[in-house]
């Protein structure tokens, strides 16, 4: 079973607009992770915000954290057509710190 | 410095027959991973390694085989390939997994079985 579902399944936006991106999940984490794939690609390592953590930025992404709701947000700001990819979260816990992945946001950046 | 490879990108096999994928890593990881990512469904790990000569189960094992002969080195077989197989195959290796650790992922092989 996945841990993590990421929400929406499909975005489109126009180039220089912010993407909002997010991830739920059901059982307590240790930490969670967002990865980024193109197209035919493997996945690439974003960011990573531990479960004492509220908020972590990294160039023009921020993630939040929160634990109370179980859900995390990414997000970008001022997007680039280079931003197209899908994005996953990746949550580890119940003892576990292999990620179990969500089934992604397509995110499709228009010039 | 390579980071983690795969071997073939691409094959096409028929109901029935055998394949060995192959997953190399030259960053000294200690674990490494097998997913398949199909339509809609994420990545599912198959098999995952802790350590040269270990193995373990991941979500989805069934019907695949693993070997970790050497550390830098994780084989994924199909002994009796099915059209359910069809799917992306993803290597991923980490420093650890005693700890939240990033994973890296190779390019991927795209399978089909006929």
């Amino acid at each position: 079973s996945q841990q993590g579902e990421e929400d929406p399944q499909a975005l489109s936006i126009q180039e220089g607009e912010n993407a909002t991106m997010n991830c739920s999940y059901k059982t307590s984490i240790n930490n969670l992770q967002w990865y980024r794939q193109n197209s035919g690609r493997g996945l690439v390592h974003l960011i990573l915000i531990r479960s004492n953590e509220r908020e972590k930025h990294s160039g023009r992404l921020r993630v939040t954290l929160d634990t109370s709701k179980k859900s995390s947000s990414l997000l970008i700001t001022a997007s680039r057509a280079a931003d197209t990819a899908s994005y996953f979260c990746a949550t580890d816990g119940g003892g576990s710190y292999i990620p179990t992945f969500g089934r992604g946001t397509s995110l499709i950046v228009h010039p | 410095n390579a980071g983690v490879t795969q071997t073939p990108k691409f094959r096409v096999l028929k109901t029935g027959q055998s394949m060995t994928l192959l997953c190399a890593q030259d960053m000294n990881h200690e674990y490494m991973y097998w997913y398949r990512q199909d339509p809609g469904m994420g990545l599912r790990l198959i098999h995952y390694s802790v350590g040269e000569g270990t193995t373990a189960k991941g979500e989805v094992p069934d019907g695949y085989n693993v070997s970790r002969l050497k550390k830098q080195n994780f084989l994924l077989g199909l002994e009796s390939a099915a059209p359910s197989q069809t799917s992306v195959y993803f290597c991923a290796s980490s420093y650890t997994a005693r700890r939240t650790d990033t994973q890296y992922f190779g390019p991927g092989t795209r399978l089909t079985v006929l």
